[in-house]
């Protein structure tokens, strides 16, 4: 049972466009989220996170909402680079250091 | 510091024998982390440590996977006998006692054949 869903496995943009990419998750008793950033052949690296507490978290070309209501959180980029492209995941955890990663999403950003 | 270093990057192996992952956490890192990514389940969690000790190993699939930190520089996570469905990367990841993010290595590619 996936916990924690990212349902489009792949998005293309063009360069200096918004790119959104979303996630949703099943479990109420999630109370931090993150994403992370991955190039081929490399590992996961953090990228941002919120907490429920907030309904967004800004850090430059990146922000990320969060919609407790409709467990529901996205990652917007403002603008695309094509230096982002790679595959995003999402994650989340309930007070622990057990974090939940969705399957990815491939982002493609076109010059 | 030279970040979480895995080994070895690639391993190609037959099916029943034994593979043994390993991992070098960033000094200092109270937690340890084993993931596996494949396609249609991404980054699972197998189990994790803290101070060298396991707190929750539910992800582990079966028996055939063990997992060990001897001490605080040094893990490995071990299949035996290995089968085709293990083919997968498998991450390792530690964390400072904080929710900055987890530092993840480069990986493992096990193919089993």
């Amino acid at each position: 049972d996936q916990q924690v869903k990212q349902n489009s496995p792949s998005l293309s943009v063009q360069e200096g466009r918004i790119s959104i990419l979303n996630c949703d998750y099943t479990n109420s008793m999630f109370d931090y989220f993150l994403w992370y950033k991955k190039y081929p052949a490399e590992g996961p690296t953090f990228l941002i996170s919120i907490s429920s507490i907030k309904d967004k978290n800004e850090d430059g070309r990146f922000t990320v909402f969060l919609n407790k209501s409709a467990k529901h959180l996205s990652l917007h980029i403002v603008p695309s680079q094509p230096g982002d492209s790679a595959v995003y995941f999402c994650a989340a955890t309930s007070g622990t250091y057990k974090y939940i990663f969705g399957t990815g999403t491939r982002l493609k950003v076109l010059a | 510091d030279a970040g979480v270093i895995q080994s070895p990057r690639h391993e190609v192996t037959e099916m029943g024998q034994e593979v043994t992952l390993r991992c070098k956490p960033i000094s200092g890192h109270d937690y340890l982390f084993w993931y596996r990514q494949t396609m249609m389940r991404g980054l699972e969690l197998l189990i994790y440590f803290n101070n060298n000790v396991p707190i929750d190993d539910s992800g582990m699939p079966e028996d055939r996977f063990s997992a060990k930190m001897p001490n605080a520089s040094f893990s490995t996570l071990k299949i035996q006998p290995s089968e085709p469905r293990d083919s997968a990367v498998y991450f390792c990841a530690s964390s400072p006692d904080n929710h900055y993010g987890y530092t993840f290595g480069s990986g493992t590619r096990l193919t089993v054949v």
